[in-house]
């Protein structure tokens, strides 16, 4: 059975730097066709692409907040991390993170999610 | 960047077709995906690469894309479909999602 599971603090302060760590079971994170992302989810709003990292270490983040964000793995601890800097109230979200599964060439799925992690930024 | 568009909100009543669009610049070039999500839940994969369902999806979810327009069918439609549902393609290695769309079962 594939489970990802997303970790971090609850509550985290503005300008502080936040860490997620996903901790993945059932599949490996070095196998070809995986990758693993991360994807949040203000309060009432819409689905926000973050970033993404794959089996060969190939990255890739959100423009808008790509200086604010770093992408890492551990392959064997099976754990994905990110990293956000200088966070914000406007931060405040369900992170999720997700597994990208490379069907078929040009096609990658989110296929499945972790349950999410409640993340509020606040003095 | 890319943008990706959808229709806030779709009404249907049970047991009709519910569609619901999501439109892009030249979409129909890219593959197109899609999420259920109901409250409180995490999203569920209900069709990729424009048309496919993955497993365990029921039959009555089918997806199309064409032009600058990617369209998700639901055909009778049940209560259990109330849900937010999300589309996503990928530009140049980026992921872009659409605004979501809420489906009323009415």
């Amino acid at each position: 059975q594939v489970t990802l599971k997303e970790s971090g603090p609850v509550l985290v302060k503005p300008t502080e730097t936040l860490t997620l760590t996903c901790t993945v079971s059932g599949f490996s994170l070095s196998n070809a066709r995986m990758g693993v992302s991360w994807i949040r989810q203000p309060p009432g709003k819409a689905l926000e692409w973050l970033a993404h990292i794959f089996s060969n270490d190939e990255k890739s983040s959100n423009t808008s907040l790509k200086s604010r964000l770093t992408i890492s793995k551990d392959t064997s601890k099976s754990q994905v991390v990110l990293t956000m800097t200088n966070l914000d109230p406007m931060d405040t979200a369900t992170y999720y993170c997700a597994r990208i599964n490379h069907f078929v060439v040009g096609v990658y799925a989110f296929d499945i999610w972790g349950q999410g992690t409640v993340v509020t930024v606040s003095s | 960047s890319y943008e990706l568009t959808q229709p806030p909100s779709v009404s249907v009543s049970p047991g009709q077709t519910a569609s619901i669009t999501c439109s892009g610049d030249k979409l129909g070039d890219k593959y197109v995906y899609w999420y259920q999500q109901k409250p409180g839940q995490s999203p569920v994969l209900v069709i990729f690469q424009d048309d496919k369902r993955p497993s365990g999806i029921p039959e009555r979810f089918s997806g199309s894309n064409s032009g600058n327009t990617a369209t998700l069918t639901i055909s009778g439609t049940q209560a259990m479909d109330e849900a937010d549902y999300y589309c996503q393609t990928w530009d140049s290695r980026t992921v872009v999602f659409g605004g979501g769309t809420k489906l009323t079962v009415l």
